[in-house]
């Protein structure tokens, strides 16, 4: 079966780090497009970041120079590093694979990490 | 980046009733529209893409259609498990981009 299973988040400071990781199973996280998308509370759905192993690597104008995105091929799994956070990036962050190319659909999805930011 | 607007944000509905959920885009994007189903505490679902291609279990109540700007999510005879917040979302263009959710409660 294919899933992805989250780990990571919680309250940080203002400007603090975060990590997320994103294990996946039943498919290789090397072979395709991964993205995180987050929702804020009560809000809607945008995207964060994309990667694809050996290659593209993407991210939204709001975390670029902050986040940093990568796999571990070994491990099959996402990460999501998050640096010099800021009360707006509180939001549940979820990982996702994306079924075509970088211009896709999403599924599955990972059931979500709460990341915080306050003081 | 293409806006994605979906109406109404609320849908009031009674079970067994159906509910037919808009989505406009604000330039064409083909075919290249996917549906979520997002239930409280829980992560999407996949409904459809490619506008009117189901996803892996979706029950036969659920249709998707259209094509260009403008698209509908129908739901024929509404369950009490279908009661969630439904997003569309392109992918016809970079970025990627989410319609702001129609939420369908109990009437």
């Amino acid at each position: 079966e294919v899933q992805l299973a989250q780990s990571g988040g919680g309250l940080v400071q203002p400007g603090g780090s975060l990590r997320l990781s994103c294990a996946a199973s039943g498919f290789s996280v090397s072979s395709t497009y991964m993205f995180w998308v987050r929702q804020a509370p009560g809000k809607g759905l945008e995207w964060v970041s994309v990667m694809r192993a050996g290659g593209t690597i993407y991210y939204a104008d709001f975390v670029k120079g902050r986040f940093t995105i990568s796999t571990d091929n070994s491990k099959n799994t996402l990460y999501l590093q998050m640096g010099g956070l800021r009360p707006e990036d509180t939001a549940i962050y979820y990982c996702t694979r994306g079924r075509t190319a970088i211009l896709t659909w999403f599924d599955p999805w990972g059931q979500g990490a709460l990341v915080t930011v306050s003081s | 980046e293409i806006v994605m607007t979906q109406s109404p944000a609320t849908l009031s509905v009674s079970p067994g009733e159906r509910a037919t959920l808009s989505c406009r885009a604000s330039q064409g994007v083909g075919s290249n529209l996917a549906w979520y189903q997002q239930k409280p505490g829980q992560a999407p679902r996949l409904l459809f893409y490619g506008a009117s291609t189901g996803a892996t279990d979706i029950p036969a109540r659920f249709s998707g259609a259209g094509s260009g700007t403008e698209f509908t999510l129908t739901i024929s005879s509404l369950r009490s498990e279908d009661f969630a917040v439904y997003y569309c979302q392109q992918y016809d263009y970079w970025p990627l981009t989410f319609g702001q959710g129609t939420k369908v409660e109990i009437k």
